[in-house]
């Protein structure tokens, strides 16, 4: 069975650094792409970033690039996300999710998402 | 960026109704359109993928369709685990979800 558990979340002032992590198990995870996706108090969901098996290929969404930085140890079969300059609409609940490929692409959907850690950035 | 414009927003609907939520997007993306049930204090489950495709274990009683920039998600005969928040999710060009449609009781 596919677990993914996140943790690292808490409250950070504006302008701060959070690091999360996402704990996986019961799949090959070097063999599958890995995903962050956020969900703002009472809102939707929104892509924040993804990365390739091997690590070799990281995409970010406009809002998060040059701020966050994704990345994974398949030795250790984590995937976690650095966040830095954080401002308080980055509030959120943030969770990873398993893409069904190696590298995203086209065609590419979540098939397993863990329970979330929610980031609250507040002064 | 590739938007996704779902309707509506939200519906009430009964125990076996039938429903249908739109989603939209603002170029083609072929079949590369993915369904999400979130239910509230959990995470996303995807329900149909590549437009029309039944993800493992989900019912039957969902179904896709569309291709281009139109696409549908239908529940035949909605059941009270039913009630939930579903988004429509293109991959075509990098990754954009709609906004949700909440299902609600009526």
């Amino acid at each position: 069975e596919v677990q993914l558990l996140e943790s690292g979340g808490g409250l950070v002032q504006p302008g701060g650094s959070l690091r999360l992590s996402c704990a996986a198990s019961g799949f090959t995870f070097r063999s599958y792409a890995m995903t962050w996706v956020r969900q703002a108090p009472g809102k939707g969901l929104e892509w924040v970033s993804s990365i390739s098996g091997n690590s070799g290929s990281t995409y970010y969404a406009d809002s998060v690039k040059g701020r966050f930085t994704i990345s994974r140890d398949n030795s250790k079969n984590t995937l976690s996300l650095q966040m830095n300059s954080l401002r308080a609409e980055d509030t959120a609940i943030y969770y990873c999710a398993k893409d069904v490929v190696v590298v995203p692409a086209a065609g590419d959907w979540f098939d397993s998402w863990g329970q979330g850690t929610l980031v609250t950035v507040s002064s | 960026d590739i938007q996704m414009t779902q309707s509506p927003s939200s519906l009430s609907a009964s125990v076996g109704d039938r429903v249908t939520i739109a989603c939209r997007a603002s170029q083609s993306i072929s079949s590369y359109l993915n369904w999400y049930q979130q239910k509230p204090g959990k995470a996303p489950k995807v329900l149909i993928y590549a437009a029309s495709s039944l993800q493992s274990g989900v019912p039957s009683r969902f179904s896709g369709s569309g291709s281009g920039t139109d696409f549908t998600l239908t529940i035949n005969t909605l059941q009270p685990e039913d009630f939930a928040t579903y988004y429509c999710q293109q991959t075509y060009n990098q990754v954009s979800f709609g906004g949700g449609t909440k299902v609600e009781i009526k």
